[in-house]
């Protein structure tokens, strides 16, 4: 079984701050991780995805995240946060065959100017 | 390109209605996924189709529920005798999958913009 914990559920940050979400999973096989972002009204966006290639990945928007298999975390940073990045976050695992993606609860990013 | 469209974005129903949601994926994906997402939750699994079969039904909550691909393309998700429960965003996402000589792509699935279900 997988599951995927988001700590969280709301970050609040100020302009140009660190953005940092956390995301901690459970997988019994090699896990695949993602990021989606969803704004108000919209679909999931794919920000970045882990797939046992290089542990630090990064993504669009600034957006990078590093898979720590010791911590079993997979936690989204971006250096300098803007207010175009207030949006929910969604961290997902999925097994080794892909097919169906498991969600965190995900976490609503304010960025305060 | 064209990315994953669903239709209708918006569907209100009364109690005991029948609705159809309809997606259609990224032109070529083979695989494709039905979530629902309630308020303030992440999206679950329903339903993953390869072609035109249901690989992984092991989502869909009870039998009200039944999803068709009839074509390997455009998939409808069924809901009988609806209840308020239901309510919900149902998304659908798409995927490449197969030997396609691009394995790390395999992996990732496109989302539509959702069909928001309100039952009254």
């Amino acid at each position: 079984a997988q599951s995927v914990t988001q700590l969280g559920s709301h970050v609040s940050v100020s302009e140009g701050a660190l953005v940092l979400l956390r995301c901690n999973y459970s997988s019994s096989v090699p896990p695949y991780l993602f990021w989606y972002v969803q704004y108000p009204n919209q679909g999931l966006q794919l920000l970045l995805k882990y797939t046992s290639a290089a542990t630090l990945v990064k993504g669009i928007n600034g957006f990078e995240a590093e898979f720590k298999k010791s911590e079993t975390s997979f936690h989204l940073t971006k250096p300098s946060a803007h207010m175009s990045d207030a949006a929910e976050y969604f961290c997902a695992v999925s097994g080794l065959y892909g097919n169906k993606l498991v969600f965190g609860a995900g976490t609503i990013l304010r960025v305060k100017s | 390109g064209a990315g994953v469209s669903q239709t209708p974005s918006n569907k209100v129903t009364e109690k005991g209605k029948y609705v159809e949601l309809r997606c259609d994926p990224i032109s070529g994906h083979t695989a494709l996924y039905w979530y629902r997402q309630s308020l303030g939750q992440g999206p679950e699994f329903l339903i993953y189709f390869q072609g035109t079969g249901a690989a992984d039904d092991s989502g869909l909550p009870n039998d009200r529920f039944f999803a068709v691909r009839p074509e390997g393309s455009v998939s409808t998700l069924k809901i009988q005798r609806t209840e308020r429960g239901d309510s919900a965003v149902y998304l659908c996402a798409s995927s490449l999958w197969g030997p396609t000589g691009r394995y790390q792509d395999q992996e990732t699935q496109y989302f539509g913009p959702g069909t928001r279900l309100l039952v009254l």
